[in-house]
């Protein structure tokens, strides 16, 4: 079982930020939080990930929580094309990424 | 995009065939994995090659084989397919394995339907 809760859904004005936000209150010390998104069918696309400290690359921003018990992925400027399915992971181990349902973000002109 | 291809694409076959999924990469990544995603499930591993000849079972390997001859093929058999095997099936890729900060890529997926 995936050991995080995303909401299943949520709505994002075309760019606004959206706030992608995830739960992982059982994480340990030495796994890291990833987060993935997959738009219609395609392959999952990876986004960003991090074990205690914030991370920014050219596609979005992660922040974690202090106590590292929940994160949230920011798209900074949200545009039709990022509406997918976006996967919260928590893991130490790259041969274990459990993919639960996930958060669908709807991007709305 | 990370080089990975899969074939077929899509394919429609019957109970109890046969059926050999393939996934190619030209990155020269050592790890390689198949998923398969159902509805209500998200992506469940199957099984993973970290090496030419050196596979391990996934979540869900029961009714899968799977080889690696070459580092950049690895297939995915299906005995004797069963209707429970209609899925998305993906492969992905990584350069490492074992350590958690290094990121998977995955390839664009096969659509598998058993009658």
């Amino acid at each position: 079982d995936a050991k995080t809760t995303q909401p299943p859904s949520m709505d994002c004005a075309e760019g606004r930020a959206a706030n992608l936000p995830c739960n992982h209150s059982t994480i340990s010390g030495n796994e890291y939080v990833y987060w993935y998104r997959q738009i219609h069918s395609q392959g999952p696309q990876y986004i960003i990930h991090g074990l205690k400290n914030n991370e920014t690359n050219e596609m979005a921003s992660l922040i974690i929580t202090e106590d590292r018990k929940s994160s949230t992925l920011i798209l900074p400027h949200a545009t039709l094309r990022d509406t997918a399915v976006y996967y919260c992971i928590v893991t130490f181990n790259n041969n274990d990424m459990r993919f639960g349902a996930g958060t669908r973000l709807t991007v709305k002109p | 995009d990370a080089g990975i291809t899969q074939s077929p694409r899509h394919k429609v076959t019957e109970t109890g065939t046969p059926v050999t999924l393939r996934c190619h990469q030209t990155e020269n990544h050592r790890y390689m994995y198949w998923y398969r995603q159902d509805p209500g499930h998200g992506l469940r591993l199957i099984h993973y090659s970290y090496g030419v000849k050196d596979t391990d079972k996934g979540e869900v390997s029961d009714g899968y084989s799977v080889s690696r001859s070459k580092t950049e093929d690895f297939l995915l058999t299906l005995e004797s397919a069963t209707s429970s095997q209609t899925s998305v099936y993906f492969c992905a890729i990584s350069e490492e394995g074992i350590y958690a900060a290094d990121t998977q890529y995955f390839g664009p997926g096969t659509r598998l339907t058993v009658l």
